[in-house]
């Protein structure tokens, strides 16, 4: 199946501080990619959609303005946490498709904010 | 939107028995219904999906069923494995819709006991 990266694996970070979290899809083009979060023993929450070259749709209850969505070519998506707080510790995942196909899941990054 | 229920929320078998997970969904336009299998820190991987205008569908130990009427689609496993032991989650989409985005299930914890 299609590859799709995710950098970092984990990061810690003070509170405060901002997080920049990368998905790369390797092998194919991705018109949409997708970012989930997930707190432990929970399920994937659906936090926003991305098209290339266009402003992602934002789940209700997800704030916009703290998790900047930039996908700046067909294979890479950035998704930054601003002014991360602690209850913003959770694993991050993103998913990229080609067109209406599969989803193919990075493989999650966990933040911690401290 | 759409809403994606999930029962058990955990489930333990004994090597060899078989597993059901069960899923309802709320909105009838969603008519692509894929099974993900996570291991702890890891990405979701795909195992099983159905479309809507399939009843059933079988892949060695693995089958889905779905019903469109009800709303209701299940996830079986048989002669389970130690190995099968994960979180489970279900999902509803549109595919072919506006946005292809998934909704997940609220995920089981398959544990199976040798």
């Amino acid at each position: 199946g299609a590859v799709v990266s995710q950098h970092p694996s984990r990061v810690i970070c003070k509170s405060g501080t901002s997080v920049k979290i990368e998905c790369r899809s390797l092998d194919f083009q991705a018109t949409t990619m997708f970012w989930y979060r997930q707190f432990p023993k929970q399920s994937l929450m659906l936090m926003a959609t991305s098209n290339e070259g266009s402003k992602a749709t934002y789940e209700q209850g997800v704030e916009k303005d703290k998790f900047l969505i930039n996908h700046a070519s067909l294979t890479l998506s950035t998704l930054t946490v601003t002014s991360a707080h602690p209850e913003d510790s959770s694993f991050y995942i993103c998913s990229a498709v080609q067109g209406l196909g599969e989803q193919y899941f990075g493989p999650g990054t966990r933040l911690t904010v401290t | 939107g759409e809403n994606v229920e999930q029962h058990p929320s955990t489930l333990s078998v004994q090597e060899g028995d078989s597993a059901v997970i069960k899923c309802t969904y709320s909105d009838s336009a969603s008519n692509y219904f894929p099974w993900y299998k996570q291991e702890l820190g890891k990405r979701p991987q795909l195992i099983i999906d159905i479309r809507s205008n399939v009843g059933e569908k079988k892949d060695q130990r693995i089958a889905v069923t779905l019903n469109k009427t009800a709303k209701h689609f299940s996830l079986h496993i048989t002669e389970t494995q130690p190995e099968d032991s994960a979180v489970y989650f279900c999902a509803a989409s549109q595919r072919g819709g506006a946005t292809n985005k998934l909704i997940f299930g609220t995920g089981t914890l398959l544990a199976v006991q040798p």
